[in-house]
């Protein structure tokens, strides 16, 4: 069992690219998170989906797209990238339906935006 | 949104010593998180806690969530302990969980 994998592992990416994270949970969780992992800021949640074809914007929402068009897969898109975007990008899920339930990680995407 | 503080910012302990991590929060929350995030990046669900007393292993968590706190207790502590501690709480009425700015944990042998 993987649990939860991302991919790409890293990236550099020129501003005003698109770029597509993405994401897979093979534990038939019911909710799926985007978080970026920024130096002093801790981890701030961009969108969730609490079920298979709905989502949900979370803090930090502006410049990022989610769909979730099944129950393993919740990509992250970045449609035009820019350099303020250069985070380390985690993926996670939880069994329930909730922002607040237990969750669980994936490895990460460190992305840089140039 | 609710306000998420961590202290320490940074520990050193010497192996085998003790250690209390705390995490106030400004605001009610339905539920609170601990994490630990190792030297390599990964995040690993230590409790879910939203009140009372947990415990796993060397590890234990306390949340008072009337006194808006949480404590986690590392016992004979180990090099492999060294990471980062986050808190992450459920803000009552908001669809978002808020992560603290981490505890910095470093054991030396």
């Amino acid at each position: 069992i993987a649990g939860i994998t991302q991919a790409p592992t890293s990236q550099i990416l020129a501003a005003g690219r698109r770029m597509t994270l993405r994401c897979t949970q093979d534990m038939r969780h019911n909710a799926m998170y985007w978080y970026r992992q920024d130096l002093g800021l801790g981890l701030r949640l961009i969108h969730y989906s609490n079920t298979a074809g709905t989502t949900g914007k979370g803090e930090v929402p502006d410049g990022y797209s989610v769909s979730r068009a099944n129950t393993d897969d919740f990509p992250l898109t970045l449609a035009s990238a820019v350099p303020s975007q250069t985070s380390v990008y985690f993926c996670a899920s939880s069994e329930e339906g909730l922002v607040g339930a237990k969750q669980f990680f994936g490895p990460g995407t460190r992305l840089t935006v140039l | 949104g609710i306000q998420v503080e961590q202290s320490p910012p940074d520990l050193i302990l010497q192996e085998g010593a003790n250690s209390t991590l705390r995490c106030n929060f400004s605001d009610s929350v339905n539920n609170l998180q601990w994490f630990h995030q190792n030297p390599w990046g990964q995040l690993i669900n230590l409790f879910y806690i939203p009140s009372g007393t947990k415990q796993n292993g060397r590890l234990s968590a306390t949340t008072v969530a009337t006194e808006r706190y949480s404590l986690l207790y590392i016992s004979s502590s180990q090099t492999t302990d060294s990471g980062v501690y986050f808190c992450a709480v459920e803000e009552t009425g908001a669809n978002n969980l808020f992560f603290g700015t981490g505890t910095r944990l470093t054991v030396i042998p």
